[in-house]
């Protein structure tokens, strides 16, 4: 299975409102990154997180991290239409160059 | 600025003929990675570079994928003898040394379709 698993699979809210999508793994991981996808398009990445570190901000971005619980999550605040697209963690399981991904949560913003 | 560039977008072709892929990465970028994204799904891994090698071909599906990159900048992936389950979004992403605390930076893909 994937190393990176978010939940929900798909979100739908209000332009406004708060959007928070989760991400758990399973072995033990130096960095966690967070990437956006819009439909037909390449990954952009968000923000990086790394495993000594449990909360970072940028923007209306909030990630935390909890190595205990081997997970992650991803709060957009006040979100936008333009919000809409997919999001996936990756996590590097230990590795030096590799990045495995999740399936990713799929977010939509209604105006 | 130049970002990653993948060509071509799109590319249909009959089954059992062969495809070539193209990444020209981030000047500069050492490290670069090809994905196959199918549907609705996660990306999957394929090949790693670094400069012109590869050290980790694990992802590749089959003895009918291959890649090379010359000059540590292009990459092309050819599928050979194309089958109807390589229809899928081809991904190309490079970063800067390779290093898993790095961003990727990606293509917009190549779309590609099996008839």
């Amino acid at each position: 299975s994937q190393q990176g698993e978010e939940d929900p699979q798909a979100l739908s809210i209000q332009e406004g409102e708060n959007a928070t999508m989760n991400c758990s793994y399973k072995t033990s991981i130096n960095n966690l990154q967070w990437y956006r996808q819009n439909s037909g398009r390449g990954l952009v990445h968000l923000i990086l997180i790394r495993s000594n570190e449990r909360e970072k901000h940028s923007g209306r971005l909030r990630v935390t991290l909890d190595t205990s619980k081997k997970s992650s999550s991803l709060l957009i605040t006040a979100s936008r239409a333009a919000d809409t697209a997919s999001y996936f963690c990756a996590t590097d399981e230990g590795s030096n160059y590799k990045l495995t991904f999740g399936k990713g949560t799929l977010l939509t913003v209604n105006p | 600025g130049a970002g990653v560039s993948q060509s071509p977008s799109n590319k249909v072709t009959e089954k059992g003929k062969d495809v070539e892929l193209r990444c020209d990465p981030i000047s500069g970028h050492t490290a670069l990675y090809w994905y196959r994204q199918s549907l609705g799904q996660g990306l999957e891994f394929l090949i790693y570079f670094q400069g012109n090698s590869a050290p980790d071909k694990s992802g590749l599906p089959s003895d009918r994928f291959s890649a090379e990159r010359t000059g540590g900048s292009v990459s092309t992936l050819t599928i050979q003898r194309t089958q109807q389950e390589d229809s899928a979004v081809y991904l190309c992403a490079s970063s800067l040394s390779g290093s898993s605390n790095q961003p990727q930076h990606f293509g917009d893909g190549t779309r590609l379709s099996i008839l």
